[in-house]
């Protein structure tokens, strides 16, 4: 078991392109999550999936971002029409979901986004 | 909705104990969570409480008092490789059907020789 992985680790982009992020979860995990991270602050959730289902995306930061998760393995997250706002660290996790309170969440080494 | 408070930055002195502490605010609270995250890479997780009481995991401990919305995270004989940011995240009602935990800011701590 390798963890999560995440692809690129860094992308530098110019304001107004579309940028594609790839998660790739523990294996045997069922759920996988995106966060955002600021410098200086915590990560801040964004959307998750379980399995293919995203069950909660109503905090995705605007409709420019989507995320998929098309056979339940790994995820892409998509930001449209980048804005120098959205430089950040996206940061990907999965959990093995048992009874949904208090899995742990193991985090990927994230996708430094810088855009110009 | 949910809040998280923890100091910002904190310094201490290698071999010694440090404890940094974390209050949150939030809905049907289901746990509380730290997370470890060195500069540049990803939040590795410490520990989870969800009933009240001290739970030790080698040099470090994670406290909870749920009447209080208080936790904190001891750290003993401090390692020069302890210097990193401490992300306490309190996991509130469910979301989708799963509880989503709210992070905080992090504290920075800073080991010196």
């Amino acid at each position: 078991d390798t963890g999560v992985s995440q692809d690129p680790r860094h992308k530098i982009t110019k304001r107004g392109q579309n940028v594609t992020f790839r998660c790739d979860p523990i294996s045997e995990h069922n759920r996988l999550y995106w966060y955002r991270q600021t410098l200086g602050q915590g990560p801040e959730f964004l959307t998750y999936f379980q399995n293919e289902a995203q069950l909660e995306k109503s905090r995705l930061l605007s409709d420019r971002f989507s995320a998929e998760r098309p056979k339940g393995s790994f995820s892409t997250l998509e930001i449209q029409r980048t804005e120098q706002g959205d430089s950040a660290m996206y940061l990907c996790a999965s959990s093995l979901s048992v009874t949904g309170v208090g899995e742990t969440q193991y985090f990927g080494p994230g996708t430094r986004l810088l855009v110009l | 909705g949910q809040n998280i408070d923890q100091p910002t930055e904190m310094t201490a002195t290698e071999g010694a104990i440090v404890q940094i502490n974390c209050t949150y605010q939030t809905s049907g609270f289901n746990g509380l969570f730290w997370y470890q995250q060195h500069a540049g890479e990803a939040p590795t997780f410490l520990s989870y409480n969800v009933l009240d009481g001290l739970e030790e995991k080698g040099r470090f401990s994670s406290f909870l008092s749920r009447s209080k919305g208080y936790s904190y995270l001891l750290l003993k004989e401090l390692q020069m490789k302890d210097s990193a940011s401490y992300l306490c995240a309190a996991v509130g009602g469910a979301s989708g059907g799963s509880y989503i935990p709210t992070f905080g800011r992090g504290t920075s701590l800073i080991v010196h020789p």
